[in-house]
């Protein structure tokens, strides 16, 4: 069963408005963590932001934030004031143990100028 | 600042050759990871180690072997390599073992081809 959940093959944008990634995720552990990840044009994977299941606060880490909503199982992320180099990939993951990070399907975002 | 290195970054396969990618992690992690990464599914974990000595298998290890032989080198083998394996794979690392939390960082990927 997928476990993680984009919806969204492809979103687009325009420069500096803000932009919503979502991500639903299914699992029955009580203790879990959430991660979002970019990956540019070039390949490679840039952590951006976590999110723990027993954190009380939405996490941010500059123009990125995280929409938590545990009853909901969703975990979308908040892109501030985008920027062109905000076009990529982006993945959402879970992680139920040490040894298991599962990934959705990605979400493609094109920011306009 | 290496983090995580991959080598070949590219490589083309004839059917039934065989190859190994070679993962290296500089930040002392216990735990690594090979991932494949396939248009619309994201990344899959292929195979990974808790540490020196061990290894596991994730979600799609068939056609795969690994090696943990030294703590910051984690080695991917394609035996006898099939079109279906051609893909984009992604080492990466982490410390453990007890934290969801831990961060996964990844290196930069090796494409590969296998005609």
């Amino acid at each position: 069963a997928q476990k993680i959940t984009q919806t969204q093959p492809g979103m687009f944008v325009q420069e500096k408005e803000a932009v919503t990634l979502d991500c639903t995720y299914d699992t029955s552990d009580p203790s879990y963590g959430l991660f979002w990840y970019k990956q540019p044009s070039s390949g490679e994977m840039i952590f951006l932001i976590y999110q723990g299941s027993y954190d009380q606060q939405n996490a941010t880490e500059g123009r990125y934030s995280l929409n938590f909503q545990k009853a909901r199982k969703s975990a979308n992320l908040v892109i501030s004031a985008s920027q062109l180099g905000d076009s990529a990939m982006y993945f959402c993951a879970m992680r139920e143990g040490p040894n298991d990070m599962r990934f959705g399907a990605g979400t493609r975002l094109t920011v306009k100028p | 600042n290496a983090g995580v290195t991959q080598t070949p970054k590219f490589r083309v396969l004839k059917t039934g050759q065989s190859m190994t990618l070679l993962c290296a992690q500089d930040m002392n992690h216990e735990y690594m990871y090979w991932y494949r990464q396939d248009p619309g599914m994201g990344l899959r974990l292929i195979h990974y180690s808790v540490g020196e000595g061990t290894t596991a298998k994730g979600e799609v290890p068939d056609g795969y072997n690994v090696s943990r032989l030294k703590k910051q080198n984690f080695l991917l083998g394609l035996e006898s390599a099939a079109p279906s394996q051609t893909s984009v794979y992604f080492c990466a690392s982490s410390h453990g073992p007890d934290r969801v939390g831990n961060t996964i960082y990844f290196g930069e990927g090796s494409w590969l081809t296998v005609v």
